[in-house]
């Protein structure tokens, strides 16, 4: 019963580079989101997807790149990575219809 | 702007008691309310919600009240346990958007001492 599976679950990155962040549910939810954690801010929408081809851009969408081919799926990009990404991202699912979303471990990304 | 506000950052509370977490919102649109728990190095997990049309909903140890013309909510849990102790996230989302964009607040920290 894996439910939201994130990985990697840390990783640091030099400012310029680009990586993948990937997203993975078991439960067949059409909805998924990426979130980013900061101190004091609590958890803010990055990106959101209400089916697989179909994405929108959340609260704080610059720098991020996302694509959902699959309903499984949901990976964020970071393409050219800066010191202001660094943060705990979270990935959430959920059915429609349904208002409770069901969180992923987080990675935790630093930016050197 | 910050739609959704938990001004206390952290709370401390003696084992037994009751914890009252309180949240603020400012957009009128949101008519559906949660609260979520979350342990260090872990995702948040659900802990209860409320729908507008309602004032109160209980779970157990857990009851959100919801103030409408305020725009407020609260989170009490009675009697407060060690186990409680966690960050609580109020968010907030408009009904027909369903979960995929709900808007959390800042967070407060609950210890519960023994």
């Amino acid at each position: 019963n894996a439910g939201v599976t994130q990985t990697p679950k840390f990783q640091v990155l030099k400012t310029g580079q680009s990586m993948t962040l990937q997203c993975a549910q078991d439960m067949n939810h059409e909805y998924m989101s990426w979130y980013r954690q900061d101190p004091g801010m609590g958890l803010r929408l990055i990106h959101y997807s209400v089916g697989a081809g179909i994405t929108d851009q959340g609260e704080v969408p610059n720098g991020y790149n996302v694509s959902r081919s699959t309903t499984e799926d949901f990976p964020l990009r970071l393409l050219s990575a800066a010191p202001s990404q660094t943060s705990v991202y979270f990935c959430a699912s959920s059915p429609p219809g349904r208002k409770k979303a069901f969180f992923g471990q987080g990675t935790r990304l630093t930016v050197v | 702007d910050q739609q959704v506000k938990q001004n206390s950052p952290s709370l401390s509370v003696q084992e037994g008691r009751i914890s009252i977490l309180n949240c603020d919102y400012t957009n009128s649109m949101f008519d559906y309310f949660l609260w979520y728990k979350k342990y260090p190095a872990e995702g948040p997990t659900f802990l209860i919600s409320i729908s507008s049309i309602k004032d109160k909903n209980e779970d157990g140890r857990f009851t959100v009240f919801l103030n409408k013309s305020a725009k407020h909510l609260s989170l009490h849990i009675v009697p407060s346990q060690p186990g409680d102790s966690a960050v609580y996230f109020c968010a907030a989302t408009v009904s027909n958007q369903g979960a995929q964009k709900l808007v959390f607040g800042q967070g407060t920290r609950l210890t519960i001492n023994p």
